[in-house]
C-alpha cells in the first residue's frame, strides 16, 4: 500500500460549491504540507502543519483552509470553489529527522466549472 | 524575480546522451538542495538530496551544488526513455522558521527519445 494516499484523485465540482480533498499517510512523519501544482509555476505551498496543534499558511493560503485531524490525517476545503482553483493538488509529508526531504502523495486533479 | 528560477524546456534528447538541468536561486540562507522527478499524472518523488555545497552521485545521476555562484545542476548519464519525465528543483533553509519548508522550480519538461 502507498504510504500517502489522497482521495479523490480526480474531482469535477461547481463554482461555489464547497469540497474537501483529504491525505492520510503511514509513514509516521508528524509534518504535512499541501501544495497546488500549476503548468509553468512548480509548486507552490498552500498550508503546512509540524504537528496535530500546529497549522501555517503558505504562500497561496487565501480560499483554503486545512483539518489536521490526527497525525496522519490532513484535509484540504475549498470553501466556496472557483475556476482559478483547477489545479492538481498535492499532499506531502516530512519528519523532523529527515531534513527537508518530502514525500508526496500521488495528487487529486481537480475542475472547477 | 522568483526565488528559484528553473528554465522549464521542454528538453528533448536521444537515447544515451547526457542531460544537464539547472536552477538558480537567489536566498543565500537554502542549505538543503533536492531534485524531485515526476512522472505523467503522478506525484514528485526525491531523485537526488544534498546539503550544502558539493557533488553526490547515485548511479547514473550526479547533483552539484554551487553556492557562492547559487546555481544546482543535475546530470543525467546515459539516458533512457525510461527518465523521460518533468524534473523539479527544490531547496530549504536550515534552521529558523522556514526550516523544512520547500521552495520549488517550475520543472523542466524532459523527453528522451530512443
Amino acid at each position: 500500500d502507498a504510504d500517502v494516499t489522497q482521495t479523490p484523485r480526480n474531482r469535477i465540482t461547481k463554482t461555489g460549491k464547497r469540497i474537501m480533498l483529504e491525505c492520510s499517510q503511514t509513514k509516521g512523519h508528524d509534518r504535512m504540507y499541501w501544495y497546488r501544482q500549476d503548468p509553468g509555476l512548480g509548486l507552490r505551498l498552500i498550508y503546512y502543519s509540524f504537528d496535530v496543534k500546529d497549522i501555517n499558511k503558505g504562500e497561496i493560503s487565501d480560499g483554503y483552509s486545512v483539518s489536521r485531524q490526527a497525525q496522519a490525517k490532513f484535509s484540504l476545503s475549498l470553501e466556496s470553489a472557483i475556476p482559478n482553483q483547477t489545479a492538481l493538488y498535492f499532499c506531502a509529508t516530512s519528519d523532523w529527522t529527515s531534513g527537508s526531504r518530502q514525500y508526496f502523495g500521488p495528487g487529486t486533479r481537480l475542475l472547477v466549472l | 524575480q522568483k526565488e528559484v528560477e528553473q528554465d522549464p524546456g521542454p528538453l528533448s534528447v536521444p537515447e544515451g546522451a547526457i542531460v544537464s538541468l539547472n536552477c538558480t536561486y537567489s536566498n543565500s540562507a537554502f542549505q538543503y538542495f533536492m531534485w524531485y522527478r515526476q512522472y505523467s499524472r503522478k506525484g514528485p518523488e526525491l531523485l537526488m538530496y544534498t546539503y550544502s555545497s558539493g557533488n553526490k552521485e547515485d548511479g547514473r545521476f550526479t547533483a552539484q551544488v554551487d553556492k557562492s555562484s547559487k546555481y544546482i545542476s543535475l546530470f543525467i548519464r546515459d539516458s533512457q526513455p525510461s527518465d523521460s519525465a518533468t524534473y523539479l528543483c527544490a531547496m530549504s533553509e536550515d534552521g529558523g522558521t522556514s526550516y523544512g519548508k520547500l521552495t520549488f522550480g517550475q520543472g523542466t519538461i524532459l523527453t528522451v527519445h530512443p
